[in-house]
């Protein structure tokens, strides 16, 4: 049962484009909401996050926007670079417990030069 | 840097055989996590510990275990190792709290049952 779903599952996008990935959940428990960047070989690492009470978060070229009543959210990549070729994973954060993450299925990104 | 170490990145087993992957923190955290990886369906939790000999069972558990004895380790078993257990694991480590939001991932092991 994946309570977190990203699309799509593989995107292409030539330099300088924008790259959306979006991802949708349904616990509305749910208060947190990563994105991790993963390159081969290397493990996840924390790109950018946003909490619920905000509707957008911005850190350089990377913009999450979050849509609460619709419960999805996605990840924008401004002028998007080969170098940010890499899968891209959504998570969520329920309020109770441990630090768990829920993942999405993660998304293949390909910028082409 | 929060360093998340996993000992063995390439591992070719035999089905049957015990398994054991281990991995280390170096920044104190109490919450450690497993995590396996497979095209197509994300990363998904086996077990977590939020204390030294504490552990919960993730999403999916079956046919594994794990061995928190100090602060800084974590292992995950292999009890009989399967073909369909052919994956990257990934170990990642956090704070306790909503002051540990991020999770820091090792680098993976990547096991192959034969």
């Amino acid at each position: 049962q994946q309570q977190v779903k990203q699309s799509p599952q593989s995107l292409i996008v030539q330099k300088g484009g924008i790259s959306i990935i979006n991802c949708a959940y349904e616990n509305t428990a749910f208060d947190y909401f990563p994105w991790y960047q993963q390159f081969p070989g290397k493990g996840p690492a924390l790109l950018i996050a946003i909490r619920p009470d905000v509707s957008e978060k911005k850190e350089g070229r990377f913009t999450i926007s979050f849509n609460k009543s619709a419960k999805q959210f996605s990840l924008h990549i401004m002028d998007s670079q080969p170098g940010d070729s890499a899968t891209y994973f959504c998570a969520a954060r329920g309020v109770q417990g441990a630090q768990k993450l829920v993942f999405g299925q993660g998304t293949r990104l390909t910028i082409n030069p | 840097d929060v360093k998340v170490t996993q000992s063995s990145r390439y591992l070719v087993k035999r089905t049957g055989e015990k398994v054991f992957l281990e991995c280390v923190q170096d920044m104190d955290h109490e919450n450690m996590f497993w995590y396996r990886q497979d095209p197509g369906l994300g990363l998904r939790l086996i077990y977590f510990s939020y204390d030294v000999k504490m552990k919960e069972k993730g999403d999916i558990p079956e046919g594994y275990s794990v061995s928190r004895e100090k602060k800084e380790r974590f292992s995950l078993i292999l009890e009989s190792a399967s073909t369909n257990q052919t994956s990257m694991y990934l170990c990642a480590s956090s704070w306790p709290g909503y002051s540990g939001n991020t999770i820091y991932f090792g680098e993976g092991s990547w096991l192959t049952v034969v």
